[in-house]
């Protein structure tokens, strides 16, 4: 009955490589993100989906991509993993895009770039 | 910088004693967010205050705003050692893009049986 699921939980892979990681909420909520949190818990925005649309775009390289195909999934892909992309990377979701009622957050997916 | 800021950044204390958090930040806001974050866990909504609202209660959670001062404070009461975790105070600021929270960087409470 998990709300925000993502995977995978933990992923460790060299520098250079391409990844996704996967978000699936079944919470009927209308918006969805992705944070980064990094070594010192400083949580960042990096994008938002309203039904599908991108509505937050933060100042992230070209190399972050996300795709969400229905509003129930929001995956995030990036190319060329560099060392700095190491962080946990949380994805949420809201009832709507005011986000005025709170998100619900995923475990996280821990991303080590060695 | 907009987002806020908790203070103290680490808190100990014993089962049962009393816990108090702050939050500043410095634009104004639509609401804050109080969550918590368990070791290895996503963070976990606790409380909303609205920016027209002083003081909210949830369980043994207590939350007040000050937005004269541009301040929040997290009360836990009756501490218990499942509540050791990081807190976080996150901001709906007035005029940003919609849904978008500003994060601090957490108070880390740890709380002795």
């Amino acid at each position: 009955d998990t709300a925000v699921s993502q995977t995978p939980k933990y992923l460790v892979t060299q520098m250079g490589n391409d990844k996704s990681i996967k978000c699936e909420q079944n919470l009927g909520h209308d918006t969805m993100y992705w944070y980064k949190q990094d070594s010192k818990k400083f949580l960042k925005i990096m994008f938002s989906y309203n039904n599908k649309e991108l509505i937050i775009n933060e100042t992230v390289p070209n190399r972050f991509s996300p795709k969400s195909p229905d509003k129930a999934h929001l995956n995030l892909h990036i190319n060329s993993l560099e060392l700095g992309d190491s962080a946990v990377y949380f994805c949420a979701s809201s009832q709507d895009s005011t986000g005025a009622y709170g998100y619900t957050f995923g475990s996280g997916t821990r991303l080590t770039v060695v | 910088s907009q987002q806020g800021e908790e203070d103290p950044q680490a808190l100990s204390i014993q089962e049962g004693e009393n816990a108090t958090m702050n939050c500043s930040y410095k634009t104004s806001i639509n609401n804050l967010q109080w969550y918590r974050q368990n070791s290895g866990r996503g963070l976990v909504h606790l409380i909303l205050i609205r920016s027209n609202e002083r003081e909210k209660h949830s369980g043994r959670l207590r939350v007040t705003l000050d937005t004269s001062k541009k301040s929040s404070s997290l009360l836990i009461t009756a501490s218990r050692a499942a509540d050791t975790a990081s807190y976080f105070c996150a901001t709906d600021n007035r005029g940003s893009t919609l849904g978008r929270l500003y994060f601090g960087r957490g108070t880390q409470l740890t709380v002795w049986p």
